[in-house]
């Protein structure tokens, strides 16, 4: 069955640093997302990517973060200068088709430690 | 904003009993999903209702869409060790801008399975 596949699985960055996620989303869907879960926490929305442009970002998805489909394939999450708070797990996620009956499919995540 | 309430926040059963969880929010939803995250890894989709009132199963789990369109359930059968992880409920919000969606999640019911 097809996945998305996200790399790499665990990054550790100082603080003040860039750090670019990685994601492959399911070859044939069209809207992609990010999300956060911080330790213990609940999964929190990013942002949604859909036809080249982001479709909507949340309050956490400030100025330092940025998101990318820089080929037919990648799709990228961009943080600017790292802050202690961004440790956390993040997900990449895509579905089908922008509609109801099309759940998301989440990669396995990449654990970001900011030290 | 929308939020969705899941309960009870953990469960500790031995194996073989049954399991039961809900999630409930104040305002309505046109789909209910519900996710398992095993410790390390993403969200994976168990089972997406679509309509009110619809019972589905997947194996030892039921899940049903509440008549009001505002509650969900997830009950497990006869659980066994493997069942261990956070069960979260999840329901997309319709993306005005561009007729897509963004998913929301629950806090997610944790369960222990004692062997």
């Amino acid at each position: 069955e097809p996945e998305v596949t996200q790399t790499p699985s665990h990054q550790v960055t100082q603080m003040g640093q860039e750090v670019i996620l990685r994601c492959v989303p399911i070859s044939n869907h069209l809207y992609f997302y990010w999300y956060r879960q911080i330790l213990g926490q609940k999964v929190e929305f990013l942002v949604s990517f859909y036809n080249n442009e982001i479709s909507e970002k949340s309050e956490i998805f400030d100025d330092q973060f940025s998101v990318e489909r820089p080929d037919g394939s990648n799709f990228t999450l961009k943080i600017r200068s790292t802050k202690l708070e961004d440790s956390a797990m993040y997900f990449c996620a895509s579905s089908e088709r922008g509609l109801l009956n099309s759940p998301l499919h989440f990669g396995n995540g990449t654990r970001l430690t900011v030290t | 904003g929308q939020q969705l309430n899941q309960s009870p926040q953990s469960m500790f059963i031995q194996e073989g009993e049954d399991v039961s969880m809900n999630c409930t929010s104040s305002s309505i939803f046109n789909t209910w999903l519900w996710y398992k995250q095993d410790p390390g890894e993403g969200p994976v989709l168990l089972i997406a209702l679509y309509k009110a009132g619809e019972l589905t199963s997947n194996g030892r789990l039921t899940a049903q869409f509440g008549i009001t369109r505002k509650d969900s359930f997830l009950n497990i059968s006869a659980s066994i060790p493997s069942d261990v992880g956070i069960y979260f409920c999840a329901g997309p919000i319709p993306l005005l801008n561009t007729g897509g969606f963004k998913t929301i999640f629950g806090a997610g019911t944790r369960l222990f399975v004692k062997a």
